[in-house]
């Protein structure tokens, strides 16, 4: 998985509670993705960071939060999780390539959380 | 808004060519379309990528017409290991447009 993980693999969580993913590369690419995938959903883009501290938001950013404290770590928080953010979650990274356009469409996904918030 | 449009699933048998198409409209000249590949509880692998006419790799190629309304990832001679589902993504002014995705099955 292109020197990506991901942890915790699976979490089982309750309502109202914080949760916090990781996702460590050992690639030092610049550019870092948060995504959920729920049926009939495909792929959704929560939040993206274009380098240490540079982060932006996706289409479904509203509930959660991210972090960039350096290249290889990028944190993905739920302040309060719902039931509704249960879902598998992909970190993803890709490289700079010199045009944004191509860095952004070329990227690489770890093997995803597993999260189900009861 | 440059939204993605995939059929659902196709069919296919072992040792055809299959051409699964993405739809997307109003799309920048300089927007590139990219193919992901995902199997059963796997992340999704990066596939091909192009912003024009024709890109050609060692497992796909990727045709982008003249009007970048649509493009069609190309399987040469599909195995049973193809099967899985593939999504086209176009970002475009700094928005990630995933297609919902189209699942290949591929029989013997």
């Amino acid at each position: 998985d292109a020197g990506i993980t991901q942890s915790p693999r699976h979490k089982v969580t309750e309502t109202g509670t914080p949760v916090t993913l990781r996702c460590h590369q050992t690639e030092n690419h610049r550019y870092m993705y948060w995504y959920r995938q729920d049926p009939g959903h495909g792929l959704r883009l929560i939040h993206y960071s274009y380098g240490v501290k540079d982060t932006d938001k996706g289409e479904v950013s509203d509930g959660y939060s991210v972090s960039r404290s350096k290249t290889e770590d990028f944190l993905l928080t739920l302040e309060s999780a719902t039931s509704s953010q249960t879902s598998v979650y992909f970190c993803a990274i890709s490289p700079s390539s010199g045009s944004f356009r191509k860095s952004y469409n070329e990227q690489f996904f770890g093997p995803g959380t597993r999260l189900t918030v009861l | 808004l440059a939204k993605t449009t995939q059929p659902i699933s196709m069919d296919s048998y072992e040792g055809q060519e299959v051409n699964i198409t993405c739809s997307h409209n109003n799309i920048a000249t300089n927007d590139y379309i990219t193919w992901y590949q995902q199997f059963p509880s796997q992340g999704p692998r990066f596939i091909i990528q192009g912003y024009k006419t024709k890109v050609t790799n060692e497992v796909a190629s990727l045709f982008i017409p003249a009007d970048r309304k649509s493009s069609t990832l190309s399987l040469p001679r599909v195995s049973l290991s193809d099967t899985a589902v593939y999504y086209c993504l176009v970002v475009s002014f700094n928005k990630f447009y995933f297609g919902s995705g189209t699942k290949l099955n591929v029989k013997p």
